[in-house]
């Protein structure tokens, strides 16, 4: 079945980076979009930006342009997601999400969601 | 960006009754290409992720109850939950994947009256 396991909690001191890890199992990595969404404490669904696994490439919100960085690893079926110069409002629950298939280059629903990693940024 | 707005923010109801919700889009989210609305909603139950229920406006996921049903057209969509079962509590999202950034509404919280 297919499963999306993120890498556990982390805290954070303002100005820090984060990388947030995303295992995928149970259907091609390489065949599906992966998309970051965050959520801050008791609020709603941000989203962040996706990457083709298949080819690397990447689209990020115009809000998150500059400070977020998603990478993957092909070889071991994990996508990750680096925010850089952290703020106490970027503390947060990040999730990553799968959506359609690279190969339609068409825009989909989010399916299948991992467990979420909630950072937290304070001092 | 387009910009989605649900209504209510919070919605009781008995159990068994319906629930409506509804969202609307700042533009279209219609695809003339092939005729589809790039609308899905999502169930988000306290501290899990969320879960998708419908997409493409009206089509319900695999494995999610028939009591859950979308419609809608033009920038008018509505989520409805024909008979409101306990473990329905939750908070309800609709989601544009129409263009970049992908944008959800603001949730709609339903409780137990």
């Amino acid at each position: 079945q297919v499963q999306l396991v993120q890498s556990g909690a982390e805290v954070k001191k303002p100005g820090a980076s984060v990388k947030v890890s995303c295992k995928a199992s149970g259907y091609t990595f390489t065949g599906y979009y992966i998309h970051w969404v965050r959520q801050a404490p008791g609020q709603g669904l941000e989203w962040m930006g996706w990457i083709n696994p298949n080819s690397g490439g990447t689209n990020y919100a115009q809000n998150f342009q500059g400070w977020v960085t998603m990478t993957r690893d092909t070889s071991i079926s994990t996508a990750y997601m680096e925010l850089s110069r952290l703020r106490s409002d970027d503390t947060a629950v990040y999730y990553c999400t799968r959506a359609g298939t690279v190969t339609t280059m068409d825009s989909s629903d989010f399916d299948y969601w991992g467990q979420g990693t909630l950072v937290t940024v304070s001092s | 960006d387009i910009v989605m707005t649900q209504s209510p923010d919070s919605l009781a109801v008995s159990l068994g009754e319906r629930a409506t919700i509804n969202c609307k889009s700042s533009q279209s989210v219609l695809y003339s290409s092939n005729n589809k609305y790039y609308l899905a909603w999502y169930q988000q139950k306290a501290g899990q992720p969320p879960k998708l229920l419908i997409y493409w406006a009206s089509t319900r996921e695999s494995g999610v109850p028939d009591r859950f049903s979308g419609s809608g057209s033009g920038t008018d969509f509505t989520l409805t939950i024909s008979g409101l079962q306990a473990e329905d509590v939750a908070v309800y999202y609709c989601q544009q994947y129409y263009s970049t950034p992908f944008t959800f509404g603001p949730g709609t919280k339903v409780h137990i009256k």
